[in-house]
C-alpha cells in the first residue's frame, strides 16, 4: 500500500543544535515529494519539494532534504535550530495522477532555549 | 508567489445552521483545489479534490450531502458544511495546487466550531 512515515512523533533538540527529521515511503517508484511546515493554528508552508535531479534539494528558513532512492527516504535537515523552527513538521508524497497528497502523520519539533 | 487564502479563519455557529468557507487561490489559476480537516495533534484527511467546472470527488467516508463543495471559478473553491453538529466542529484546511510548479499550497485554515 501506498505510504508516508514519519517514524517520530516528537523530536527535541537544543537551539543552535543539528536537526534531522525522518520520512520513509512505500511505492513501487519515485514519487514527488515534500516538506511541509505548519505553526500552532496556521496553514501549511512550503518548505522544499523533490521531484527529480539532485537528490539533495535546498529549501527556505535554511532546511534541506535528501532523497535516498535505496532507503525510500527523504529526510529534511538543518544544520542549525533556531527557537522559531519549533513546529510540526510534514512529508508527503504525490504517488500518482490525481494530485492527492499523501502526507505523514507530522513531527512535532520542539527547540530547548 | 502562490499565495492561498482562507475566509473566514474561524467561525462559531450554532448546532443546525450551515457555514461556508472560502478558499482562493490569489496569485495563479487552480484547475484542482483540495479540502482536509485536521484534528487536534493529528495529520491532514483529505475530505475531497475539488475541481473547477465539475463535481468535487470525495474520499471515503465523507459525506458528500453533509460537506458541499463547489470551485465555481479558477480562483475560487467553496465548502459548505451543512446542517452543522458538534462533531463538525475541526480545522478545516484547503489547498490549491499551481499547475507550472506541481504543487499544492495551503491556506491558513478555518476553525469551526460547532455550539
Amino acid at each position: 500500500a501506498q505510504s508516508v512515515t514519519q517514524p517520530d512523533i516528537h523530536i527535541t533538540v537544543s537551539e543552535g543544535a543539528s536537526l534531522e527529521l525522518r520520512c520513509n515511503y512505500s511505492y513501487g517508484a519515485t514519487p514527488y515529494l515534500f516538506w511541509y511546515v505548519q505553526s500552532p493554528g496556521q496553514g501549511l508552508q512550503l518548505l522544499l519539494k523533490y521531484f527529480s535531479g539532485d537528490t539533495l534539494v535546498q529549501g527556505i528558513k535554511g532546511f534541506e532534504a535528501e532523497f535516498k532512492r535505496s532507503q525510500s527516504s527523504f529526510n529534511l535537515r538543518k544544520p542549525s535550530v533556531h527557537w522559531s523552527d519549533a513546529a510540526e513538521y510534514f512529508c508527503a508524497a504525490r504517488m500518482d495522477s490525481s494530485y492527492k497528497l499523501i502526507f505523514g502523520s507530522g513531527t512535532r519539533l520542539l527547540v530547548r532555549p | 508567489g502562490a499565495v492561498v487564502s482562507q475566509h473566514p479563519s474561524w467561525v462559531i455557529c450554532k448546532s443546525g445552521t450551515s457555514v461556508k468557507i472560502e478558499c482562493r487561490s490569489l496569485d495563479f489559476q487552480a484547475t484542482t483545489m483540495f479540502w482536509y480537516r485536521q484534528f487536534p495533534k493529528q495529520s491532514l484527511m483529505l475530505m475531497a479534490t475539488s475541481n473547477e467546472g465539475s463535481k468535487a470527488t470525495y474520499e471515503q467516508g465523507v459525506e458528500k450531502d453533509k460537506f458541499l463543495i463547489n470551485h465555481a471559478s479558477l480562483t475560487l473553491s467553496t465548502l459548505t458544511v451543512t446542517s452543522a453538529h458538534p462533531e463538525d466542529s475541526s480545522f478545516y484546511i484547503c489547498s490549491a495546487r499551481e499547475p507550472t510548479q506541481e504543487t499544492q499550497y495551503f491556506g491558513p485554515g478555518t476553525r469551526l466550531l460547532v455550539l
